[in-house]
């Protein structure tokens, strides 16, 4: 069976440029996370949606970062515009269902803003 | 609230030495304890799991077991391989809660 599917695996933008990230979750699965990792940070929750829609935003940094999840198939991460504090790895997880603790990971899409 | 501290690493050893990786957790209510682990350019695995006090969880040679009486998740390998190089995470999870709560993550290298 296919894993969580992110895309690009790589980007690197120009500050001020809109990213989009992509995930495709496993088929099945609800609930569909969005993190971030830094160094500094570790890894921190951007953003939890359960049934297609957004639970718990509250990790968002800043409105420049939005997050859709139009079906169950479908998850976007945006930033708008880009700035060179953002650069980080995005990862996308999906699980089978609220309330199911184990969670599958996506392998990242690594973001450089220059 | 629930959180999760992890021995701070890097951790560097040879090849079959035994490997320890401390995990102890506060948690309100009965949480599930995992341990995910994440090699380079990769993203996080569920390494194993354990959802109940004495539970232990195995799992490519790997063991913990969730110790309720010291709160403890700590991770055991008696034989690395060079393999094993990656970042563990330990993290729990409290039933009906859909969050994780992460370790700061332990960077192992193992030296052939």
């Amino acid at each position: 069976d296919a894993g969580v599917i992110q895309s690009p695996r790589h980007e690197v933008t120009e500050m001020g440029q809109e990213v989009t990230l992509r995930c495709k979750p496993i088929s099945g699965h609800n609930s569909l996370f969005w993190y971030r990792q830094t160094m500094m940070r570790g890894l921190e929750l951007l953003i939890y949606f359960n049934n297609n829609v957004p639970i718990d935003d509250s990790g968002m940094p800043e409105d420049r970062f939005s997050a859709k999840m139009p079906n169950a198939s479908f998850s976007t991460l945006k930033i708008q515009p880009s700035e060179p504090r953002d650069s980080a790895v995005y990862f996308c997880a999906s699980s089978l269902a609220f309330g199911t603790e184990t969670q599958y990971f996506g392998p990242g899409t690594r973001l450089l803003v220059l | 609230g629930n959180s999760v501290t992890q021995m701070e690493g890097p951790v560097t050893l040879s090849e079959e030495a035994f490997l320890t990786i401390n995990c102890t957790y506060t948690a309100t209510g009965y949480p599930s304890l995992f341990w995910y682990v994440q090699y380079p350019g990769e993203g996080l695995q569920l390494l194993l799991k354990a959802t109940k006090a004495d539970d232990k969880g195995s799992n490519k040679g790997f063991e913990a077991t969730y110790r309720k009486e010291t709160t403890s998740f700590h991770l055991e390998k008696g034989s690395v391989q060079v393999s094993d190089s990656a970042v563990y995470f330990c993290a729990l999870s409290i039933s009906n809660d859909y969050k994780l709560s992460f370790g700061a993550g332990t960077t192992v290298t193992v030296r052939a």
